[in-house]
């Protein structure tokens, strides 16, 4: 069972360049999220899809740019990267409308990202 | 908005010994508690959650528990294990809205031999 998976697992860019950041679920989720973790600071949103075909911002949308290409895929792409953005990238799914479990939460494994 | 503080940062104990991990929420809003272990190189996973309609809740070797009055809930570990060794994350949210979940800044417990 694959649950969310994500790729890169590891990438280094330079300033200024540009990446996507893919993500697929195999749960048949209707919502999506990426997060971004720095130390100290846990997991903060940076946009979610509450369900195909819509995406919303989060808490530190800035820099960043998403697409829900179908219920399975949500992409982050960093249009011109910047040193802030060194971080490691979470992609999540739930499922909203499960009924009680309908709050939790399913991480990726993760993407760390470096910018120089 | 809410705001989630979690205490402490860094946590060691002695294999067998209990372990908690207190947080406390500022949203009276807030009714779902989720708890959150994270493996060095992985993603968190979920490993108890409460609502706030019970004030404590056990699965095995760990516990939560839950004061909405004082808008505080802890995390308890008893017989701690090396496996347990890990970052820990709490979160809140008003129950169905996944995305609202903000989550502590983290604990790191490591469990010694």
């Amino acid at each position: 069972n694959a649950g969310v998976t994500q790729t890169p697992k590891f990438q280094v860019l330079k300033t200024g360049q540009s990446m996507t950041l893919q993500c697929a679920q195999d749960m048949n989720h209707n919502s999506m999220y990426w997060y971004r973790q720095d130390p100290g600071m846990g997991l903060r949103l940076i946009y979610y899809s509450a369900s195909e075909g819509t995406t919303d911002k989060g808490e530190v949308p800035n820099g960043y740019n998403v697409s829900r290409l179908n219920k399975r895929e949500f992409s982050l792409r960093l249009e011109s990267a910047a040193p802030s953005q060194t971080s490691v990238y979470f992609c999540a799914s739930s499922d909203v409308n499960s009924g009680s479990s309908g709050n939790t939460i399913y991480f990726g494994e993760g993407s760390w990202l470096t910018v120089v | 908005g809410e705001n989630v503080e979690q205490h402490p940062s860094t946590l060691s104990v002695q294999e067998g010994d209990s372990a908690v991990i207190k947080c406390t929420y500022s949203d009276s809003a807030s009714n779902y508690f989720p708890w959150y272990k994270q493996e060095l190189g992985k993603g968190p996973q979920l490993i108890i959650d409460i609502r706030s309609n019970v004030g404590e809740k056990k699965d095995q070797r760990i516990a939560v528990t839950l004061n909405k009055t004082a808008k505080h809930f802890s995390l308890h570990i008893t017989e701690t294990q090396p496996e347990d060794s890990a970052v820990y994350f709490c979160a809140a949210t008003p129950l169905g809205s996944a995305r609202q979940l903000t989550f502590g800044s983290g604990t790191q417990l490591t469990v010694l031999p």
